[in-house]
C-alpha cells in the first residue's frame, strides 16, 4: 500500500501567517491527492481534491499544488477558523489511504 | 444539500455483530460510489470500505476483509456496513462519505460530503 508521510506533525503560528504544509508519497499516486480538514468533535472536510483543486466552498487562501510523490497544501493567510488537523488522503491505488496529519495550532 | 446521517454505532461486547447505516438525501444516491472510513478515539482517519454506485464492485480494508460487508439500497438512499466479529480494534468513529464522480467517471472514489459519523465502541 502507499505511505503518505505529513511533515510537520505539528505548525505552531499565528493568525494572518502563511502555512506550508507536506505531504510525501511512498510511490506516484499521479495527482490523486486530496487534503482534509478535521476541527475537533467535527466531521472531516475535503478542502483540495486531486492535488490542486478547491472542493465546493473553501475559500480561495487554501490551495494545494504537487504531482507524483511531492504534495504541498498552503493556506495563504491564516484565518481564525483554519486552525485545524489536516490529512493528506491518496486514491492513486488501493487501498486509500492517509497520512498521519499536521496539526495548525495557534502560537 | 447534500446530507449523510450515519447510524446504528452502539457499544458492542467483542465477537458481537453491528450494523451501521448512512442514508443519504439531496443527491441522485444510485449516481455515485459511497464509501466508509474510521478513526479510533484520538487517532488518525482509515480507510474501511467502498462500493460502486451499481453495487456490483466492493472494495475492502484487509483489516476488516472478510468480517465486514459493505451494501446499498438505492431504494432506501441508505448505505450499509455490516460488521461482525468485532474486536477493541475496531473501536472508532466511522463516518461514510460521498463519491465525487459520477457513476464510473472514476476508477478510485474522488470524496466530496461526510457524515457527521456514528460512534462504534467495542468493550465488554
Amino acid at each position: 500500500e502507499i505511505v503518505l508521510t505529513q511533515s510537520p506533525a505539528t505548525l505552531s503560528l499565528s493568525p494572518g501567517e502563511r502555512a506550508t504544509l507536506s505531504c510525501r508519497a511512498s510511490e506516484s499516486v499521479s495527482g490523486f491527492l486530496a487534503w482534509c480538514q478535521q476541527k475537533p468533535g467535527q466531521a472531516p472536510r475535503v478542502v483540495i481534491f486531486d492535488a490542486s483543486h478547491r472542493a465546493t466552498g473553501i475559500p480561495d487562501r487554501f490551495s494545494g499544488s504537487g504531482s507524483g510523490t511531492d504534495f504541498t497544501l498552503t493556506i495563504s493567510s491564516l484565518e481564525p477558523e483554519d486552525f485545524a488537523v489536516y490529512y493528506c488522503l491518496q486514491r492513486g491505488s488501493w487501498p486509500l489511504t492517509f497520512g498521519g496529519g499536521t496539526k495548525v495550532e495557534i502560537k | 444539500e447534500v446530507q449523510l446521517l450515519e447510524s446504528g454505532g452502539d457499544l458492542i461486547q467483542p465477537g458481537g455483530s453491528l450494523r451501521l447505516s448512512c442514508a443519504g438525501s439531496g443527491f441522485s444516491f444510485s449516481d455515485y460510489a459511497m464509501t466508509w472510513f474510521r478513526q479510533a478515539p484520538g487517532k488518525g482517519l482509515e480507510w474501511v470500505s467502498t462500493i460502486s454506485h451499481s453495487g456490483m464492485k466492493t472494495y475492502y480494508a484487509d483489516s476488516v476483509k472478510g468480517r465486514f460487508i459493505v451494501s446499498r439500497d438505492d431504494s432506501k438512499n441508505t448505505l450499509y456496513l455490516e460488521m461482525n466479529s468485532l474486536g477493541a480494534g475496531d473501536t472508532a468513529m466511522y463516518y461514510c462519505a460521498k463519491d465525487g464522480c459520477y457513476a464510473t467517471s472514476c476508477v478510485t472514489p474522488r470524496l466530496d460530503y461526510w457524515g457527521q459519523g456514528t460512534l462504534v465502541t467495542v468493550s465488554s
